[in-house]
């Protein structure tokens, strides 16, 4: 089975500009994750996209947002780019239990945003 | 509020010798408890998971993780250590039936020969 594809794997932007970055998960997940990962601040959870529906959000302005397809597939978006959002953002994907909890989470490659 | 520590940013040890990398959590409810591993330039990998039932969980790569209620824990164990387990480890616990994860800041294991 494949795993969790992210494109592109690396993108420079300019201050100011927005970014989309895409998210294939592992066929038949219908969960998926997104992370940001900075040496600062670590492992950051953004938003979980389950059904379309975004499902819970973390602490991070508005000018981040995501959305899902009807395939599963995912995207997120970063408005008005600043230098602080260089991060690797990371895309994960899961099954659902009983419970609404994911189980665990597969991990894509992350695309490595740099903003200058 | 859901947190994860993960008490040393580094822990060095002897290739075949036992390691043990910690980790402690606060959740309300029941906790969903994962470890990963992250080697350079990649994403994580899954190792293991506690969700329910016996306290001692196995994983990947002879990792196993030993489930603590009483002192909110959930320490990586691995009897034998091989310099290719040389890498960056989280601790994530789940805690809200949706699939936030949190993580902990990370460990650095480094195996040496």
């Amino acid at each position: 089975k494949a795993g969790v594809t992210q494109t592109p794997r690396y993108l420079i932007k300019t201050r100011g500009q927005q970014v989309t970055l895409s998210c294939s998960p592992i066929s038949g997940h219908r969960s998926v994750s997104w992370y940001q990962q900075t040496p600062g601040q670590g492992l950051q959870f953004l938003f979980e996209y389950f059904s379309e529906t975004q499902r819970n959000k973390g602490n991070f302005p508005g000018r981040f947002s995501g959305r899902q397809f009807s395939n599963s597939r995912s995207e997120m978006n970063v408005s008005t780019l600043e230098l602080g959002d260089s991060a690797l953002y990371l895309c994960a994907s899961s099954l659902l239990g009983t419970s609404g909890a994911a189980y665990e989470q597969y991990f894509g490659p992350g695309t490595r945003l740099t903003v200058t | 509020a859901q947190s994860v520590a993960q008490p040393e940013d580094q822990v060095n040890v002897a290739e075949g010798n036992p390691l043990t990398v910690k980790c402690t959590y606060s959740v309300s409810g029941n906790p969903y408890l994962f470890w990963y591993v992250q080697y350079p330039n990649r994403g994580l990998q899954f190792l293991l998971k506690y969700i329910t039932g016996d306290n001692l969980v196995k994983g990947s790569y002879g990792f196993e993780a030993e489930f603590n209620k009483s002192q909110t824990s959930f320490h990586l164990k691995k009897p034998s250590a091989l310099v290719s387990d040389s890498a960056l480890y989280f601790c994530a616990v789940s805690g809200d039936n949706t699939g936030k994860l949190i993580f902990g800041q990370g460990t650095t294991l480094q195996v040496k020969p």
